[in-house]
């Protein structure tokens, strides 16, 4: 199994602080990806990285910024965070040229 | 953004019953994939399909990706009480980075 891990597991925020989310990988997968879930809009895609320092937006990339300055890990900063993004963050990797993704076990934030 | 509709939004049945699930897109895709996700963790991927018309089976579970390109069905049958949980469909237009764009979901709850 690909090894991919998230921190933090939680996080309580306040509006307006910055918060960086960490994803971290141990078979040197060249794709990264960070969705958010919520309640009635399933998993959606925030930005995603196709190499060192190759990264692109996805469709709900407002308010967040990413880095992947080794293949090994993608960071997710929210440079100030808000209410609206409170979610649960996953993080992916991209293991076979076929479409399968493994995922992250997932960080929740909650900005207050 | 581009979404799945997925239905049915959720679903309670007793343990032994079968269970439907469809997606659909205005998109055509050329890869469709089934997620399921248990509480607290990533979703986990249950099957990939591949080419317009296939129907494939993991166990109890059985998909279809719909002639049409643009459609896929999850059936499960004789559901036990550990198939609780989210399922989520996945379209994929192969390409250089591997996106998916994701269904809003299925939260399924089976009654012993």
């Amino acid at each position: 199994d690909a090894g991919i891990t998230q921190s933090p597991r939680h996080k309580v925020t306040e509006t307006g602080t910055p918060v960086t989310l960490r994803c971290h990988q141990t078979e040197n997968h060249r794709y990264m990806y960070w969705y958010r879930q919520d309640p009635g809009h399933g998993l959606r895609l925030i930005h995603y990285s196709y190499g060192v320092k190759d990264t692109d937006k996805g469709e709900v990339s407002d308010g967040y910024s990413v880095s992947r300055s080794k293949t090994e890990d993608f960071l997710l900063t929210l440079e100030s965070a808000t209410s609206s993004q409170t979610s649960v963050y996953f993080c992916a990797i991209s293991v076979d040229r076929e479409g399968g993704y493994t995922f992250g076990s997932g960080t929740r934030l909650t900005v207050v | 953004g581009q979404q799945l509709n997925q239905s049915p939004q959720s679903m309670f049945i007793q343990e032994g019953e079968d269970v439907s699930m469809n997606c659909t897109s205005s998109s055509i895709f050329n890869t469709w994939l089934w997620y399921k996700q248990d509480p607290g963790e990533g979703p986990v991927l249950l099957i990939a399909l591949y080419k317009a018309g296939e129907l494939t089976s993991n166990g109890r579970l059985t998909a279809q990706f719909g002639t049409t390109r643009k459609d896929s069905f999850l059936n499960i049958s004789a559901s036990i009480p550990s198939d609780v949980g989210i399922y989520f469909c996945a379209g994929q237009v192969r390409g250089a980075t591997n996106k998916l764009i994701f269904g809003t979901g299925t939260l399924l709850a089976v009654q012993p």
